[in-house]
């Protein structure tokens, strides 16, 4: 079965450009999170939907951050005016319903600001 | 916020050794995850674990609640196994999401 799917995989931005990454998440799962993995650093939680409601976005760094799920499936990570600190591999994860379930995660985009 | 501190940072190891990486958090959690990533790869789940103990081959993780610590341990390695093991726990300190440890790089030497 197809796992999480994510989209580009890497992403090369000049600074001020808006990027958009994409997150296709398990059929079927409800949750749906993402992380910012700085290199030689664990992940960081950004975010976090249940179906088409984000029900946690404290992670999100500042407010060039806008992530969506409008239908409940498939998401998208903005990031508008880019900063050379955003420069990050950005993750997701889907699973059934919440923390108490294992998370799949996806490859990952590789975020370049230059 | 939930601290997770893995320890050690990095281990380098002989073919065939018991390894060990420890876990410890400061809130309390609903769930505790070991995670592997290989280099430029996404990320595994290996285990979700609340309570005692879970063995998969010859990964084997525990936890003790009360002491808030766990610990991965891996049987008789091989240089497959060698990549980042991260421990993530949640919900607890305040996010929904998992908070990370910054990870241990193992490296198993044939």
């Amino acid at each position: 079965g197809a796992g999480v799917s994510q989209s580009p995989r890497y992403k090369v931005a000049k600074r001020g450009q808006d990027v958009a990454l994409r997150c296709d998440p398990i059929s079927g799962h409800v949750s749906l999170f993402w992380y910012q993995q700085a290199l030689g650093q664990g992940p960081e939680f950004l975010t976090y939907f249940q179906n088409e409601a984000q029900l946690d976005k404290s992670g999100l760094p500042s407010d060039r951050f806008f992530a969506e799920r409008p239908e409940g499936s498939v998401s998208t990570l903005k990031i508008q005016r880019t900063q050379q600190e955003d420069s990050a591999v950005y993750l997701c994860a889907s699973s059934l319903v919440g923390l108490r379930y294992e998370q799949y995660f996806g490859p990952g985009t590789r975020l370049t600001v230059t | 916020k939930n601290e997770v501190e893995q320890s050690p940072q990095n281990l380098t190891a002989q073919e065939g050794e018991f390894i060990t990486i420890n876990c410890s958090y400061s809130v309390g959690i609903s769930a505790l995850h070991w995670l592997q990533q290989h280099p430029g790869g996404g990320i595994v789940s290996l285990f979700m674990l609340s309570s005692g103990k879970k063995k998969h081959g010859r990964l084997i993780a525990t936890i003790n609640i009360q002491e808030k610590h766990s610990s991965l341990h891996i049987t008789a390695s091989h240089p497959r196994d060698s990549a980042v093991y991260i421990c993530a726990v949640g919900p607890g300190g305040g996010a929904d999401g998992l908070t990370f440890g910054k990870g241990t790089h193992l490296i198993i030497q044939p």
